[in-house]
């Protein structure tokens, strides 16, 4: 069935290092989406990406959409203590399937 | 506007007890999905209803059910409750299943131990 990977599991960073997670699917996607989950928390929606080759910025994080529509990234450029938290992908094709997370540790 | 809300926030059983948790979907929005999150771990899919109907299941025991009500609240219920059921439960909902609208937007979940 249709797969959604994301690596790395875990990623510890000293603050201002950069940040990036991937996301790989084994089928085309109609859409991408990114969703932030905070320590104790529920997963925030992010944003969204529907175009090939798409690329859009919130601030300090970048997302991208690969040619292919079955590759994604989230990149954030000098981390701060308030990114910690699990990062998801999840990719849809006629249903939302999540990535398994990254979870982002941020040491001050 | 309100967000999706779940109830209870917190839940304590013991093995074998059934247990049922409630969701409210966001105003208009007419699909919720349950989700499982056990301590530490990623999101497991566990059902999909949209407009009364099961649209899908993920890959859980018969003893986790569910069912979706006219106002499109819902309820997950899960019966002869094991050690390993102990886990965050999350409710989303969306307002659509569209290529574009299917954002899922979540509740703060459900938190059951099984004693």
């Amino acid at each position: 069935g249709q797969q959604v990977m994301q690596i790395p599991q875990y990623q510890h960073v000293q603050e201002g290092e950069d940040f990036t997670t991937y996301c790989n699917s084994s089928t085309t996607l109609s859409n991408i989406q990114w969703y932030k989950q905070r320590p104790g928390g529920h997963p925030v929606f992010l944003i969204q990406l529907v175009k090939s080759g798409e690329v859009k910025k919130q601030k300090r994080l970048t997302f991208q959409f690969g040619e292919a529509k079955k590759n994604s990234s989230l990149h954030i450029t000098a981390t701060q203590t308030t990114d910690v938290g699990t990062y998801f992908c999840a990719g849809y094709t006629g249903k939302l399937i999540f990535g398994q997370g990254t979870t982002l540790q941020v040491k001050p | 506007e309100a967000g999706v809300t779940q109830s209870p926030t917190h839940l304590i059983k013991t093995r074998g007890q059934q247990v049922t948790l409630r969701c409210s979907p966001i105003s208009g929005h007419t699909s919720v999905y349950w989700y499982q999150q056990a301590l530490g771990l990623g999101l497991q899919f566990l059902l999909w209803y949209d407009e009364g109907e099961e649209r899908n299941r993920g890959n859980f025991p018969p003893r986790f059910s569910g069912r979706q009500f006219p106002n499109y609240s819902s309820e997950l219920n899960v019966n002869a409750l094991e050690l390993e059921d102990s886990a965050l439960y999350l409710c989303a909902s969306s307002d659509g299943t569209s290529d574009v609208k299917n954002i899922q937007y979540f509740g703060a979940g459900t938190r059951l131990s099984v004693l």
